[in-house]
Formats: structure tokens, sequence, C-alpha cells
């Protein structure tokens, strides 16, 4: 079982939509959840970290949090083009503060 | 713009040497790490630093070895390259994993 999965995708979207994208994770002692964006050729970009049950909002992006399912997501509103990227769940804790990723999922926004 | 910076950007390396990648830590940032990403793959923990220790280690081999210097900037050191090494080789770093890790732009590792 990996430590954090997610689907790979492509999740394909339509302009203005809202964009749901989840994760799992195996470790019940992960302590920290971040979300990055990842264009193409590009590094990683943290969009949202959160620690507590429940949402955490930041414009259009908002984070979810559930412990005792061990699921965390996010959700992007009024999805543009430019939120076309691969989006990484990370999650650290239970083991010092390394990042332990999923694979990530592919959003695709399309006009 | 992000604070950690890398370099080289691209390298092509010839199976069997050895090669150094370069971080400079964004100012305040006590804490760096090194991660191995493959095509298509989220990226590998390598190893850590924290005040210039190793304070932890992935699922790599020795001859992945490391060094943090006291204003922050570290070095990430591959002996005996071999083929399946090429990836995309990502430093981040943080002050104490708070608020999580800037990554820098990345150096991209060819190995032939």
């Amino acid at each position: 079982q990996k430590e954090v999965e997610q689907n790979s995708g492509p999740l394909s979207v339509p302009e203005g939509a809202i964009a749901s994208l989840n994760c799992t994770y195996s470790d019940r002692g992960s302590q920290s959840f971040f979300w990055y964006r990842q264009y193409s050729g590009k590094s990683p970009e943290l969009i949202m970290f959160i620690y507590s049950n429940g949402d955490k909002e930041d414009g259009r992006f908002t984070a979810q949090l559930n412990k005792a399912s061990q699921y965390v997501s996010l959700l992007i509103r009024d999805s543009q083009p430019s939120d076309s990227a691969t989006y990484l769940c990370a999650v650290t804790g239970g083991g010092g503060n390394k990042l332990t990723f999923g694979t990530g999922t592919q959003l695709k926004v399309e006009l | 713009e992000t604070g950690v910076t890398q370099s080289p950007t691209h390298l092509i390396k010839t199976r069997g040497q050895q090669v150094t990648l370069r971080c400079s830590s964004q100012s305040g940032h006590n804490t760096v790490s090194w991660y191995q990403q493959a095509l298509g793959q989220g990226p590998q923990f390598i190893f850590q630093y924290y005040r210039e220790e190793e304070n932890g280690r992935g699922n790599f081999p020795p001859r992945f070895s490391g060094l943090q210097f006291p204003n922050y900037s570290s070095e990430l050191n591959v002996n005996a390259l071999e083929l399946d090494d090429s990836a995309l080789y990502l430093c981040a770093s943080t002050f104490q994993g708070a608020y999580g890790y800037t990554f820098g732009s990345g150096t991209r590792l060819t190995v032939v």
C-alpha cells in the first residue's frame, strides 16, 4: 500500500467549474498536509497547507481534512485554464518533517 | 520568484561518473531537504539537513550524500552514477517544517 495515494487522472473540468482533487494517506501519525501545484517541467509550488480537521479556504482554493478517514482534498472553484497542472498531495509527521508525496493528479481545465 | 536557487539547471553525465548539485536556501530557513523526481512520479525524499547535521534519510543508497553549510547552502553528491539516476533533483527549504517547504527550480540530471 502506497503511503500517499492520488488518482493520476487526467481530471478534465470545463472552465468555471469546480475541480475536486482527492488524496488518502496510510500513516495515522501524519500531522501536516500540503497541496503543491506543478506545471510541466517546473518545480512544485505550495498552494495550501492544513493541520486541523475541517476546511481551510484561500481565495479559489479550499483544502479539506478528515483525519478519521485519512483523507484530504483540494477544491478549486471557478477553474481557469491556467489551473491546468499536476497537483501533488504531501504529508509530514509520524517520522519527522520529511514530505511524503503522492504521484499527483493531472488537472486539465478545458475552454 | 522563489527564494531557493539551484545550480546547474541541466546536466548530462556519463554512467559511473560523480556529480555535485548545489542549492542556496531561502534566508532564515535552517532545514533543507533533497528530493528526486522521476518522470510521472511524485518527488521522493532523499535526505534532510538541519543545522548542518543529517536528520533524516529516505531509501537511497550511500552513494547519495550531502552537506549543509553554515550559510544554509547545501550540496547533493551522487557517486557512481547509474542510468536510473536520471531525474529532476529538487532542493526544498523551510524553517523547521513550519508552513511547508519552498522548492527550488530543480536540476535536470541525465545519465547516459
